[in-house]
């Protein structure tokens, strides 16, 4: 399965600042996913990043707080802009594996933002 | 109502037993199952897939689906201090084109020596 790379780990921010989390893959991959796990709570999907094309933002995300590039097809970014502390928790990077369609799904470590 | 629907738990079962892990889903269309492990500060990894009905075994690992109930179980036989975990019900569903994967909320598994 691929190997993803995802940075900063951690990250403690100020309320009002932005921060990009970076994803790297080790091979080319066409969907790319942006997860939020916050605390205590599963896995919610932010968008569904594809290369060459707009991201498709989930009901309840939007690009203005969550803006996405994803330049080629093994490296994307999430920014989580005007952080509040509400935006403290773990956002994970993943892609599909497997040929029948986007179903199977390796993530990264995560990146853990606390927002104060 | 929930999309995927799991108890909460802990679920604290003896080592050696046999752990059964619950999930129903909504979405009546749905295709794919899947089962996440998820230790604690860490990222979920993939441990069974289960597409038709009926059981898929993996090791120690037995996946159950039931479309028509929509219901799908994990059953982790022998269990180990290291199968202490949270465990992620997922399910694609009919909507963005069979692509989105809905996590329910987590079942937490301890196995006690």
């Amino acid at each position: 399965s691929a190997v993803i790379s995802q940075k900063p780990s951690r990250d403690i921010c100020q309320r009002g600042t932005s921060l990009t989390i970076q994803c790297q893959v080790d091979s080319q991959v066409t969907m790319m996913f942006w997860y939020r796990q916050q605390p205590g709570q599963s896995l919610t999907l932010i968008a569904t990043a594809n290369q060459g094309s707009e991201a498709t933002y989930e009901s309840g995300f939007v690009i203005d707080k969550f803006p996405i590039s994803r330049p080629n097809l093994t490296f994307s970014t999430l920014t989580v802009s005007n952080m509040s502390p509400e935006d403290s928790s773990i956002y994970l990077c993943s892609v599909a594996q497997g040929g029948s369609g986007a179903n199977v799904l390796t993530f990264g470590a995560g990146s853990r933002l606390t927002v104060l | 109502q929930k999309e995927v629907e799991q108890n909460s738990g802990p679920l604290s079962v003896p080592e050696g037993a046999i752990a059964s892990l619950n999930c129903t889903y909504s979405d009546r269309g749905s295709q794919s199952f899947f089962w996440y492990r998820q230790y604690s500060g860490k990222s979920p990894e993939l441990i069974m897939s289960i597409y038709s009905n009926g059981d898929k075994e993996d090791g120690r690992f037995t996946a159950q689906l039931n479309k028509a109930s929509q219901y799908v179980s994990l059953l982790i036989r022998d269990s180990q201090p290291s199968d202490s975990a949270t465990y992620l019900c997922a399910v694609t569903g009919v909507t963005g084109g069979g692509n989105k994967l809905t996590f329910g909320t987590g079942t937490q598994l301890k196995v006690e020596l």
